[in-house]
């Protein structure tokens, strides 16, 4: 299977904590992208890391990528009641011209007030 | 800018009937895709389209999906029949290419929920 496995598959956190998921994948990758849906919206961009780099910023969110174990993970510091949506890891086959996109069934984050 | 944009959001029809979307990309963008995501599932691909070109439909059910992009602006996909297990939210999304650098961010439409009972 080309896609990633996030875990937890749903988590529950107080506001101002910190909410970290997971994803796991089995394949070689160019890239790795994390997802937000929004109930009743579309997917919307995190943040994309490649596969030579190790960990990436931005404001809030924390994502680190470790080729060796294959996996990548997700943090959300000082979390809000807005950040509750399901979070999805996506992966870019390595090799890809195609710009296919291979989504895992997504972390659930529940961010309570 | 404008996003990408979908009609009709919401759609209930009975098995065995027909159904099109329709899916407007940002302008300018020349890779346009349409993902089927089931309740509870992340988003698969269902095709690819690069400008008005067919690049990947290997996930695409032809016996009863087709979709096409006409002009290589908008895109309509069409169910035809429908079954009970094509009840999912169908997401378009689209980016400025489909090579491997980050700058072809694929931006996603707020998607149809389809209903088929």
């Amino acid at each position: 299977s080309q896609q990633g496995e996030e875990d937890p598959q749903a988590l529950s956190i107080q506001e101002g904590e910190n909410a970290t998921m997971n994803c796991s994948y089995k394949t070689s990758i160019n890239n790795l992208q994390w997802y937000r849906q929004n109930s009743g919206r579309g997917l919307v961009h995190l943040i994309l890391i490649r596969s030579n780099e190790r960990e990436k910023h931005s404001g809030r969110l924390r994502v680190t990528l470790d080729t060796s174990k294959k996996s990548s993970s997700l943090l959300i510091t000082a979390s809000r009641a807005a950040d509750t949506a399901s979070y999805f890891c996506a992966l870019r086959g390595r090799g890809s011209t195609l710009g296919r996109l291979y989504f895992g069934r997504g972390t659930q984050l529940t961010v309570w007030p | 800018e404008a996003g990408v944009a979908q009609s009709p959001r919401y759609k209930i029809i009975e098995k065995r009937q027909s159904v099109a979307f329709w899916c407007n990309p940002i302008s300018g963008h020349a890779t346009l895709y349409w993902y089927q995501q089931i309740l509870g599932q992340g988003p698969k691909l269902l095709i690819q389209f690069q400008n008005n070109g067919v690049v990947d439909d290997s996930q695409l059910p032809k016996d009863r999906f087709s979709a096409e992009r006409l002009k290589g602006v908008d895109s309509t996909l069409k169910i035809q029949p429908a079954k009970l297990e094509d009840s999912a939210v169908y997401l378009c999304a689209s980016s400025l290419g489909a090579g491997g650098g980050p700058y072809n961010e694929q931006f996603f439409g707020p998607g149809t929920r389809l209903t088929v009972l």
